[in-house]
């Protein structure tokens, strides 16, 4: 069964640190894509980063980068340099054969 | 860009109701999904569709449907509306693969 594991329910971090969110994940699909999601209080999904599980290089997408070990099966999200925008909720998600599971989010909090 | 759209950000009912929430997408994709999320409980995928008129459950279905008459177009109907299913509720279509799903807004139901 594909499953997603978020371990951290909130995080806080000091404005222009870095910060790393966890994502676990388990699936037998050979193939699969993992995708990284904020959510900031006003409700609506921003898609931020993807990797594909064929993908030879780490995705990047501005200040964020996707640190994905395979062969621990973990896609952590590491945003640089954040902003007091960066505040939201995050949610990692699998995709594999149609199908999409998204872990239970890590809450981010930005402290000035 | 990808546009998808959810017909009301907030809507307040009265228990016992019938509600319509609705989703529009201008891709062309094939797959649209309803979810709803709580907190603490993450994201619940209610109804998904892969087609015009096909439509599958989800993890959680009941008290709910769904109708997709056209491709662009995915509605969901809580029959008889009860407190309960007073949440936020997420609409999203999917491209093919390896794209990630695109979200709308969000609507927030309140069932009084």
């Amino acid at each position: 069964a594909q499953k997603i594991t978020q371990t951290q329910p909130g995080m806080f971090v000091q404005e222009k640190e870095a910060v790393t969110l966890d994502c676990t994940y388990d699936t037998s699909d050979p193939s699969y894509g993992l995708f990284w999601y904020k959510q900031p209080s006003s409700g609506e999904m921003i898609f931020l980063i993807y990797q594909g599980s064929y993908d030879q290089q780490n995705a990047t997408e501005g200040r964020y980068s996707l640190n994905f070990q395979k062969a621990r099966k973990s896609a952590n999200l590491v945003i640089s340099a954040s902003q007091l925008g960066d505040s939201a909720m995050y949610f990692c998600a699998m995709r594999g054969d149609d199908k999409i599971i998204f872990g239970k989010g890590t809450r981010l909090h930005i402290l000035p | 860009d990808v546009k998808v759209t959810q017909s009301s950000r907030y809507l307040v009912k009265r228990t016992g109701e019938k509600v319509f929430l609705e989703c529009v997408q201008d891709m062309d994709h094939e797959n649209m999904f309803w979810y709803r999320q709580d907190p603490g409980l993450g994201l619940r995928l209610i109804y998904f569709s892969y087609d015009v008129k096909m439509k599958e459950k989800g993890d959680i279905p009941e008290g709910y449907s769904v109708s997709r008459e056209k491709k662009e177009r995915f509605s969901l109907i809580l029959e008889s509306a009860s407190t309960n299913q007073t949440s936020m509720y997420l609409c999203a279509s999917l491209p093919a693969r390896p794209q990630p799903q695109h979200f709308g807004d969000g609507t927030r139901l309140s069932i009084l």
